[in-house]
């Protein structure tokens, strides 16, 4: 069952461009929302992240919009750079453990 | 360096072999969780541990899964009988009782092929 779902499954962009990558939950005891961004041979890291009773947060180019009732949320690149190609997963995290629960990954490219 | 570490990065087995994985957290993060990852696909929780005690497992991690963080440190997880399935990259990654702020932090993980 796949609680987090993510869209498109990849992405490419001209340099300067704004790729947006797109998630809906189903779960509403989701309490945070992450997003990673995971080189080849890396793990995940994490690059942005966000409460439910947030609208929205910047940080840096990496915006995240978040609409509650919709059980939608977004990540935006703005001015987007060849570094930032990379596959990025969006997450949604429950319960006293903090268990993370992982979108399938966009993989994004950045075109010069 | 005070990121997650893990070892081997590369594992290559028979099928039918052990494998073992070990996992050091960042040495102030009581919580660590293991995570499976195939090609093309998000992180798939395994099991999580607070200190040393394993509070959840998936239903992923078959019989022939075992994990354990003995005295709270670093952590092992063995797959007995490997089958060519199991073959994946598996992550680990640990947090503070304030892992909202930070989120988990991953190591580069351990790949694992079974041939």
């Amino acid at each position: 069952q796949q609680q987090v779902k993510q869209s498109p499954q990849s992405l490419i962009v001209q340099k300067g461009g704004i790729p947006i990558i797109n998630c809906a939950y189903e779960n509403t005891a989701f309490d945070y929302f992450p997003w990673y961004q995971q080189f080849p041979g890396k793990g995940p890291a994490l690059l942005i992240a966000i409460r439910p009773d947030v609208s929205e947060k910047k940080e840096g180019r990496f915006t995240i919009s978040f609409n509650k009732s919709a059980k939608q949320f977004s990540l935006h690149i703005m001015d987007s750079q060849p570094g930032d190609s990379a596959t990025y997963f969006c997450a949604a995290r429950s319960g006293g453990y903090q268990k993370v629960t992982f979108g399938t990954g966009t993989k994004l490219q950045v075109i010069p | 360096d005070t990121g997650v570490s893990q070892d081997p990065r590369h594992k290559i087995t028979k099928r039918g072999q052990n494998v073992t994985f070990r996992c050091d957290p960042i040495s102030e993060h009581n919580r660590l969780y293991w995570y499976r990852q195939t090609l093309g696909q998000g992180p798939e929780f395994l099991t999580y541990f607070q200190n040393e005690a394993q509070l959840e497992k998936s239903r992923l991690l078959s019989d022939r899964f075992s994990a354990e963080r003995p005295k709270g440190s670093f952590s092992t997880l063995e797959i007995q009988r490997t089958e060519q399935g199991d073959s994946a990259m598996y992550l680990c990654a640990s947090s503070s009782r304030g892992g909202e702020v930070y989120g988990y932090t991953f190591g580069s993980g351990t790949r694992l092929t079974v041939v």
